[in-house]
């Protein structure tokens, strides 16, 4: 079963728009959570993480909301630019256990000029 | 600064050809780590190598085997290429640390089809 489940699988948004991604897990075991970002040809980059103490990290135009009651987590970027089209993946470890990555199915974003 | 080296890029295999896919990282990191990415089902764990001298299976290890070789170089082979092996697969590392959760650092993939 998917452990982590990411929506939507694609989204197209104006330029200078909100693109929001979500996503949820089932193992509370989970204590990191990342979002990687991924261009054609290339390996997926780390973007922004969080941690489940924390419900909100911002760096610059990305910002991640978690919901640790609900499962749930959320990347929001702010003023989207055509350089954003990417697709994106939330994915989730445990530190004990090797910081082997879960990752959900993936978002392609498609920004618009 | 190379961070991930994978190769090759592509590769056409025949159905019970046998591969090796090579990985190898210049960032000093002790854990290296083998994904296969299927559309709609984002990176699935192979398996990975906390540290030299180990390595375990992950979600998907049928049909895969895997040797880390010194620090530097984690390989991946498919002994009897199957068609439901055909996929990009990303080779990662990360600094290990037992106090916190250390970014994996992807190369740039082998796309693989068996055909």
């Amino acid at each position: 079963q998917q452990q982590v489940k990411q929506s939507p699988q694609s989204l197209i948004v104006q330029k200078g728009g909100i693109s929001i991604i979500n996503c949820a897990y089932e193992n509370t075991a989970f204590d990191y959570f990342p979002w990687y970002q991924q261009f054609p040809g290339k390996g997926p980059a780390l973007l922004i993480a969080i941690r489940p103490d924390v419900s909100e990290k911002k760096e610059g135009r990305f910002t991640i909301s978690f919901n640790k009651s609900a499962k749930q987590f959320s990347l929001h970027i702010m003023d989207s630019q055509p350089g954003d089209s990417a697709t994106y993946f939330c994915a989730a470890s445990i530190r004990a256990a090797g910081n082997k990555l879960t990752f959900g199915g993936g978002t392609r974003v498609l920004v618009k000029p | 600064n190379a961070g991930v080296t994978q190769t090759p890029k592509f590769q056409v295999l025949k159905t019970g050809q046998s591969m090796t896919l090579q990985c190898a990282q210049d960032m000093n990191h002790n854990s290296m780590y083998w994904y296969r990415q299927d559309p709609g089902m984002g990176l699935r764990l192979i398996y990975y190598s906390a540290s030299e001298g180990t390595t375990d299976k992950g979600e998907v290890p049928n049909g895969y085997n895997v040797s880390r070789l010194n620090k530097r170089e984690f390989s991946l082979r498919l002994e009897s290429a199957a068609p439901s092996q055909t996929s990009v697969y990303f080779c990662a590392s990360s600094a290990l640390s037992g106090y916190s959760n250390q970014p994996q650092h992807f190369g740039d993939g082998t796309r693989l089809s068996i055909l």
